[in-house]
């Protein structure tokens, strides 16, 4: 069975460049996370998707970022303009219902110089 | 405000020790908590916890959740070099379907 697939791996941009994640989910599983996880912190969920729909994006900051899930499957996350804080590992993970055991990707670096 | 707290930050145990974390919470309408071991980037799950004083276990690891107390402790027995990781703890809210992490722990085996 093939992982939670996200690219790219690592991406440097500078302070006020837009950047986009891609994440691709186990093949149906019907809901799919963004995590943020600064260096030293646990992951901070930003956007968790139930198929196509957002079921919670409480900690999503929107006057930047934006994520879509479009026909329920793969995900992109996108920060515009992105600010030095913005620094950290973005995880993609998925499951099949809307609770439970989540299985991760391997995460994308975002260094923000 | 929700929150999950893990005790310790970090630890740093020899070869064949047992070393148990803590994991404590204040969330509202409680559902569940989950370990994870996150080693390079992706964490990997170890366990889910709904019910009180039953343990669940795997190998070396063991886990048990007091719902009464708010708490969840992770036992390793017998540690190897290749327990070194973050162990980081979770808590699901029926409210929302919130999930929320704490810091983790740090913990390094020495050989």
């Amino acid at each position: 069975e093939a992982g939670v697939a996200q690219s790219p791996r690592y991406k440097i941009i500078e302070k006020r460049q837009s950047v986009a994640f891609w994440c691709n989910p186990i093949s149906g599983h019907a809901t799919l996370y963004w995590y943020q996880q600064i260096l030293g912190q646990g992951p901070k969920l930003l956007i968790q998707f139930q198929n196509n729909g957002v079921v919670d994006d409480s900690q999503l900051p929107k006057d930047r970022f934006s994520a879509e899930r479009l026909k329920g499957v793969d995900s992109t996350l996108k920060i515009q303009p992105a600010k030095l804080e913005d620094s950290a590992v973005y995880l993609c993970a998925s499951s099949l219902g809307n609770f439970g055991e989540q299985y991760f990707g391997p995460g994308t670096r975002l260094t923000v110089t | 405000e929700d929150k999950v707290v893990q005790s310790p930050l970090s630890l740093v145990v020899h070869e064949g020790d047992t070393v148990t974390l803590n994991c404590s919470y204040e969330v509202t309408n409680f559902r569940s908590l989950l370990w994870y071991k996150q080693e390079k980037k992706a964490p990997t799950f170890l366990f889910m916890l709904t019910s009180s004083g039953i343990e669940k276990k795997s190998g070396r690891l063991s886990s048990i959740l007091d719902k009464k107390e708010l708490f969840s402790i992770l036992n390793i027995t017998a540690t190897q070099t290749g327990d070194s990781a973050v162990y980081l703890c979770a808590v699901e809210a029926t409210r929302d379907d919130k999930i929320i992490f704490g810091k983790g722990t740090r913990l390094h085996i020495l050989p």
